[in-house]
C-alpha cells in the first residue's frame, strides 16, 4: 500500500487567515483525494486532485475555499482560505491503490 | 445517490463478547465495501475490504460478508479486546477511488 504523509500534522489559525496543507505519496498515483473529518462526524469529499487538470470539486466545496494544486503524480495541496471556526476539522489526503484507498495521518486545524 | 448507513454508537462490551457493527447501503451498480478503523489519535487504517457479493473480509480477526440481497455489509467479531476500542467507519467505493463514508460507530471494550 502507499505511503502517504502531510505538513502540518496540527496548527492553530487565527479567523481570516488561510492554511495550506501538503500531501506526499510515495508512488506514482493518478488520482488523490482530500476529505474533511469535522469534530465527531465521519468523513466527507472534498474533491479529487488530478495531475494536469482542475480539481473537481463535490456539492458544497468550491475552488476559491479550498484551492488545490497537483503539480505532479506524488504530491498535492489543499488550501483552506479566509477560515473561520467552521473550518476547524481533520482534513486527510487519500490516494487509490489496488482496489482500496489509503489515508494520511491528516491535519488536524483548529480555528480560533 | 450513494449512501451508507451504520448503527450508532458507542457501544461498549466487555473484553470476549462477540461484535457485530451494522452497516446496510444505497448504490447504484455493484460497488466496493470497506471498513476502516480510527483508533484514538491515530489515522483511519484500511482494516478489510470485498469487491462482489458474497465476498467475505477479514482481518485481525474481524470479518464481513459482502450481502447484496440485503444491501449489507456488517463487521463482526468472536471475541473483542480492549485493543479494538476505536471509530469503525462502513464505506462504499465509488467510481475512481472515491468513497463515501458512514457516520461511523465508536466501540468501547472494557476488562
Amino acid at each position: 500500500s502507499a505511503v502517504i504523509s502531510q505538513k502540518p500534522s496540527r496548527d492553530i489559525c487565527q479567523r481570516g487567515t488561510s492554511l495550506t496543507i501538503q500531501c506526499q505519496v510515495d508512488s506514482q498515483v493518478t488520482m488523490m483525494f482530500w476529505y474533511r473529518q469535522q469534530p465527531g462526524q465521519s468523513l466527507t469529499l472534498i474533491a479529487t486532485a488530478n495531475q494536469g487538470s482542475e480539481a473537481t470539486y463535490e456539492s458544497g466545496f468550491v475552488i476559491d475555499k479550498f484551492p488545490i494544486s497537483r503539480p505532479n503524480l506524488t504530491f498535492s495541496t489543499l488550501t483552506v482560505s479566509n477560515m473561520s471556526p467552521e473550518d476547524s476539522s481533520i482534513y486527510l489526503c487519500s490516494v487509490g491503490d489496488v482496489g482500496a484507498s489509503y489515508f494520511g495521518p491528516g491535519t488536524r486545524l483548529t480555528v480560533t | 445517490g450513494d449512501s451508507v448507513t451504520q448503527m450508532e454508537g458507542p457501544v461498549t462490551l466487555s473484553e470476549e463478547a462477540f461484535l457485530t457493527i451494522n452497516c446496510t447501503y444505497t448504490a447504484t451498480g455493484y460497488p466496493s465495501l470497506f471498513w476502516y478503523v480510527q483508533y484514538p489519535g491515530e489515522g483511519l487504517q484500511l482494516l478489510l475490504k470485498a469487491t462482489k457479493a458474497d465476498d467475505k473480509g477479514s482481518n485481525k480477526g474481524f470479518e464481513a460478508t459482502y450481502r447484496k440481497e440485503t444491501t449489507s455489509f456488517h463487521l463482526e467479531k468472536g471475541s473483542v479486546q480492549v485493543s479494538d476500542s476505536a471509530v469503525y467507519f462502513c464505506a462504499l467505493g465509488g467510481g475512481g477511488n472515491k468513497l463515501t463514508f458512514g457516520t461511523g460507530t465508536q466501540l468501547k471494550v472494557e476488562l
